[in-house]
């Protein structure tokens, strides 16, 4: 069946340093989102990309969307402690499935 | 605008038991999904209802049954729990389901199950 795989699973980072995890699907995605989900918390909507290469931005948060709909990745710049969490991309095929990524947990040490 | 609530918050069952977890929907979202979330499983879907309809469904067994009334409020019920039935159980909601708009999850139901 159709999966998204994300990777890594885990990212350790010291503060001030970069951090990217990367959504691959098998198959075309006609969009992706992603969330957060805080220790303790939930899942909270970021962003979703729907074109092909699209690049968005949020502050620290870079977003890219694969030429192909098959990837997509999420970069953040100089980590802060308040970034901690885990980050789960969700993609949706052109016939309607969605999945979510296993989702990568960033600790961010001080 | 009030947020996706699930009740209760937390659950303590024994093997065999069955349960019922409850979702209500932010007002205006029609669609409503559940997913389990385990330590190092990441978000399972279980299903999703849409105007009282089951849209669609995930690879668990058929212990793991849900449905949804006509103010959209949804309920999941699992029936002769296994231990391995514990986790984190979340519902999200949107307006047309799927992944055509952003989901808003709830804080999630845990259930232990002993």
């Amino acid at each position: 069946g159709q999966q998204v795989m994300q990777i890594p699973q885990y990212q350790h980072v010291q503060e001030g340093e970069d951090f990217t995890t990367y959504c691959n699907s098998s198959t075309t995605l006609s969009n992706i989102q992603w969330y957060k989900q805080r220790p303790g918390g939930h899942p909270v909507f970021l962003i979703q990309l729907v074109k092909s290469g699209e690049v968005k931005k949020q502050k620290r948060l870079t977003f890219q969307f694969g030429e192909a709909k098959k990837n997509s990745s999420l970069h953040i710049t100089a980590t802060q402690t308040t970034d901690v969490g885990t980050y789960f991309c969700a993609g949706r095929t052109n016939a309607g499935k969605s999945t979510f990524g296993d989702g990568t947990t960033l600790t961010v040490k001080p | 605008k009030a947020g996706v609530t699930q009740t209760p918050r937390y659950l303590i069952k024994t093997r065999g038991q069955q349960v019922t977890l409850s979702c209500s929907p932010i007002s205006g979202h029609r669609s409503v999904s559940w997913y389990q979330q385990t330590p190092g499983q990441g978000l399972q879907f279980l299903f999703e209802y849409f105007s009282e309809t089951q849209r669609n469904k995930g690879n668990f067994p058929g212990r793991f049954s849900g449905r949804q009334f006509s103010n959209s409020r949804s309920e999941m019920n699992v029936s002769t729990l296994e231990l391995g039935d514990s986790a984190l159980y979340l519902c999200a909601s949107n307006f047309g389901g799927g992944l055509n708009s952003p989901l808003h999850f709830g804080n999630g139901t845990r259930l232990t199950v002993t």
